[in-house]
């Protein structure tokens, strides 16, 4: 079993406020790692997908960063809104076997 | 079709019955990925599929089996249902290059009773 963890599992902010979450995932075979958000009652959808170490992505007011090295991952939302509430899953995706294992994901609440 | 698709929508099913859940896509995806949906534990992967032909088992694979008979299909068959299975089952796939995301059909919520 792959060991992809999250942390915080949950996080209340108020409008306005910049967060980051964080995904520790296994140092070695490592082949990718992706970043989902997830709505209540719908399916996820990817924000990023990250291969290589140091990657840095951004999407908006989301951005993400990526260590291969010492297994983690951090996701930033700056100036968070209501409409950001969600909950952020990580994945990670093996070299060996190929599966795509996701962590617990941390539940995101922006309080107006 | 348009991307994937998961059927039934929602399931009432006795303890004891058998149960295939549906899985199409129709964009040529090589890989395609069952989860299930637990409460404080995010997406669990039961089985997942690389290419047709060949499948793989995940962190929660006992009490299910899964085919990959063809590159759209994927079926998840729960051969004899028990409670503990109640959950919603996401079924996904992506490309099979490393740079790829994965695409989640809407779900599908059982409950066995």
């Amino acid at each position: 079993i792959l060991n992809v963890e999250q942390s915080p599992q949950s996080l209340h902010v108020q409008e306005g406020d910049s967060t980051n979450f964080t995904c520790s995932f296994p140092s070695s075979n490592f082949y990718a790692l992706h970043w989902y958000r997830w709505e209540t009652a719908k399916s996820p959808e990817a924000l990023f997908v990250m291969t290589l170490n140091g990657d840095e992505k951004k999407k908006g007011r989301i951005s993400a960063t990526l260590n291969t090295k010492e297994g983690y991952s951090y996701l930033y939302i700056k100036g968070s809104q209501p409409e950001d509430s969600a909950t952020y899953l990580c994945a990670f995706l093996a070299q060996t076997g190929r599966q795509l294992t996701f962590g617990s994901g941390t539940q995101l609440t922006v309080l107006p | 079709i348009a991307g994937i698709t998961q059927a039934p929508t929602s399931q009432i099913l006795a303890a004891g019955r058998r149960m295939t859940l549906r899985c199409t896509q129709d964009m040529r995806h090589n890989a395609m990925y069952w989860y299930r949906q637990d409460l404080g534990l995010g997406l669990r992967l039961i089985h997942y599929s690389n290419t047709a032909g060949t499948t793989g088992k995940g962190e929660v694979p006992d009490g299910y089996s899964v085919s990959r008979a063809n590159t759209d299909d994927f079926p998840l068959t729960l051969a004899s249902a028990v409670p503990s299975q109640t959950s919603v089952y996401f079924c996904a796939s992506r490309p099979y290059a490393a740079n790829t995301e994965a695409f989640f059909g809407q779900g599908t919520r059982l409950t066995v009773v």
